[in-house]
């Protein structure tokens, strides 16, 4: 079954601004991670949380995760044109035996 | 973080040849690498887990005797496509986790496009 389900699909906004992604679930999960991708490159490993996390920062990225919603959110603080790439959550499930992406936000920053 | 090289990096071919992909773990030795596929403006989805030195192991619906990856070594894994048709263009992607962690970060690759005529 489809894990990690992230809306929006795409989003659009303007430099400086904030941006904020969703990731849904559905089973139980270890940890969850999010990546970038930028057009046709490979995928680059931004922040992983654990399920008994709740919240993790990384510069201007700032993670949480609800595992009573199944859910977790990507914020990008201060935008920049350079931030402009897809962002995909991966779920790792409690017995480690899958690593599943979701279908990923594209994320433009105009400048 | 690691660095895993792919190669090529974009691969045209005619329908009916094979093409191999290289995918090498540069920083260390990984006893597990993982082969994704993705098509344009889509998701990854594992195809399968490569084991140094055993049998991989196939996702659903992945077919093993088209996609036949080989994990010689602890730094080398390869995929090959055999006889390629035009479905079978994507954007092929590895990726590696050191060595009892592989359900955590995974390093990946930088992709091979693949295109078949």
């Amino acid at each position: 079954s489809q894990q990690g389900e992230e809306d929006p699909q795409a989003l659009s906004i303007q430099e400086g601004e904030n941006a904020t992604m969703n990731c849904s679930y559905k089973t139980s999960i270890n940890n969850l991670q999010w990546y970038r991708q930028n057009s046709g490159r490979g995928l680059v490993h931004l922040i992983l949380i654990r399920s008994n996390e709740r919240e993790k920062h990384s510069g201007r990225l700032r993670v949480t995760l609800d595992t009573s919603k199944k859910s977790s959110s990507l914020l990008i603080t201060a935008s920049r044109a350079a931030d402009t790439a897809s962002y995909f959550c991966a779920t790792v499930d409690n017995y480690g035996q899958n690593f599943v992406f979701g279908p990923g936000t594209r994320l433009s920053v105009l400048p | 973080g690691a660095v895993v090289s792919q190669h090529p990096s974009w691969v045209i071919c005619k329908s009916g040849t094979s093409v191999k992909i290289e995918c090498r773990s540069l920083d260390f030795q990984a006893t597990t690498m993982f082969w994704y596929r993705q098509f344009p403006k889509q998701s990854l989805m594992l195809m399968a887990t490569s084991n140094e030195g055993s049998k991989a192991t196939y996702e659903q619906g992945v077919e093993k005797d088209k996609f036949l990856i080989n994990h010689a070594s602890l730094t080398l894994s390869t995929l090959t496509v055999t006889s390629a048709h035009p479905e079978d263009s994507s954007f092929y992607i590895c990726s590696v986790s050191p060595p009892g962690e592989e359900w955590n970060e995974q390093f990946f690759g930088p992709g091979t496009r693949l295109t078949v005529l």
